[in-house]
């Protein structure tokens, strides 16, 4: 069964740091790797998505990246700020019958002024 | 905005009531999907459907029924509700390959049994 981990749990950094959030999968045969965000009370927004072939994706400050063969992925933001803070979850998709989705339990960032 | 719907946004059961939440997408997409979300548990697929008029169970699927008539619904519904299904509900979407945009979901729905 793919178990998905989420390293640290709670993260809190001064505005302006640089970052690193990281997910790690116990099954490295996955479809694809997606980065979600989700404020408190909130729904998910998602960041970014990469397929088990890509090495990165970027988008805007936000960087993630998969290496599927260790089983490892991470998402890193440049210069953040307060409004980055958020719940990240990271989900991975099988290569199964069905495209369902398998989640860490997260990471909450708190980005302080 | 196209995207995914969830309705009731918030809902207060007493023990033994029933109740139906609805979940709307207007992407076409084949998938969907229901997940609660518990503080500690993370998200856990309760049921999923690969199109109209199919469904099947997820991880956690007792204590709730789901429909999908019309491609672009998907209902979970709850015959008698207890305490342990207080939970926040999310419903999401994807195509089928899913390598464009991934899943979308929705706003969530907030549940509390009394």
């Amino acid at each position: 069964k793919q178990e998905v981990t989420q390293i640290p749990a709670a993260l809190s950094v001064p505005e302006g740091e640089n970052l690193v959030l990281n997910c790690s999968f116990t099954d490295s045969a996955i479809y694809n790797l997606q980065w979600f965000r989700q404020d408190p009370g909130k729904g998910l927004t998602s960041l970014l998505l990469i397929q088990s072939s890509q090495r990165e994706q970027t988008s805007g400050r936000l960087n993630a990246s998969l290496d599927k063969s260790s089983g490892r992925s991470t998402l890193y933001i440049a210069a953040s700020q307060p409004g980055d803070s958020a719940t990240y979850l990271c989900a991975v998709r099988e290569n199964s019958g069905y495209s369902t989705l398998t989640f860490g339990k997260g990471t909450m960032l708190l980005v302080s002024p | 905005n196209a995207g995914v719907t969830q309705t009731p946004k918030f809902r207060v059961l007493k023990t033994g009531q029933s109740m139906t939440l609805l979940c709307a997408q207007d992407m076409n997409h084949e998938y969907m999907y229901w997940y609660r979300q518990d503080p500690g548990m993370g998200l856990r697929l309760i049921h999923y459907s690969v199109g109209e008029g199919t469904t099947a169970k997820g991880e956690v699927p007792d204590g709730y029924n789901v429909s999908r008539l019309k491609k672009q619904n998907f209902l979970l519904g709850l015959e008698s509700a207890a305490p342990s299904q207080t939970s926040v509900y999310f419903c999401a979407s994807s195509s089928r390959t899913g390598n464009l945009y991934g899943y979308t979901f929705g706003s969530g729905t907030r549940l509390t049994v009394v």
